[in-house]
């Protein structure tokens, strides 16, 4: 079975631009979740889909959205980007949101100049 | 709100020692309690889980067991290899609140040398 797979893995985007990351879950899993990681911040939440609707969402600005299509897949969106956007950005996906059968994808690189 | 805390990186061990790696957290429920590891270039994959108070998990030689009392999660393993060295990351969730997300220590720096 095929794993998370997220596209692109490298990224490289100016500041002011926006940048679309894309995240195909486990064949079957219907729960998709996006993380963002920095040096200095960690690993922090940013949203959770669940069948094409929002769930949960982290503090993050509204330059960050997120949806879901009717196959599972998922996207994130990032408006107007700042130095700070700087991260790796983590999907995973789950049957129904059970954290405890979660399955995290490598990761999209992002780096804004 | 929830929170996790591990000890600070780098740890630098010898092939074949004992491996701790300390995590503490707060938590306003009963939460599920993971350890995460990452390799370099890669994603998270998840090493172990506990549910419950006194419950351990093990996987691949490690070990660990969540401490109601202590509020810990430590890490340990008895023998590590090169093939270890890789970033831990301990992490907690309480479903209970309605928040289907993952609260992650910041993680710990594990290099071992040959």
């Amino acid at each position: 079975k095929a794993g998370v797979t997220q596209t692109p893995r490298y990224l490289i985007k100016t500041r002011g631009q926006q940048v679309t990351l894309s995240c195909s879950p486990i064949s079957g899993h219907r729960s998709v979740s996006w993380y963002q990681q920095t040096p200095g911040q960690g690993l922090q939440f940013l949203f959770e889909y669940f069948s094409e609707t929002q769930r949960n969402k982290g503090n993050f600005p509204g330059r960050f959205s997120g949806r879901q299509f009717s196959n599972s897949r998922s996207e994130m969106n990032v408006s107007t980007l700042e130095l700070g956007d700087s991260a790796l950005y983590l999907c995973a996906s789950s049957l129904s949101g059970d954290l405890e059968t979660q399955y995290f994808g490598p990761g999209t690189r992002l780096l804004v100049l | 709100g929830d929170s996790v805390t591990q000890m600070e990186g780098p740890v630098t061990l010898s092939e074949e020692a004992f491996l701790t790696i300390n995590c503490t957290y707060t938590a306003t429920g009963y939460p599920s309690l993971f350890w995460y590891v990452q390799y370099p270039g890669e994603g998270l994959q998840l090493l172990l889980k506990a549910t419950k108070a006194d419950d351990k998990g093990s996987n691949k030689g490690f070990e660990a067991t969540y401490r109601k009392e202590t509020t810990s999660f430590h890490l340990e393993k008895g023998s590590v290899q090169v093939s270890d060295s890789a970033v831990y990351f301990c992490a907690l969730s309480d479903i209970r609140t309605g928040r289907r997300a993952l609260t992650f220590g910041s993680g710990t720096r594990l290099q071992v040398q040959p």
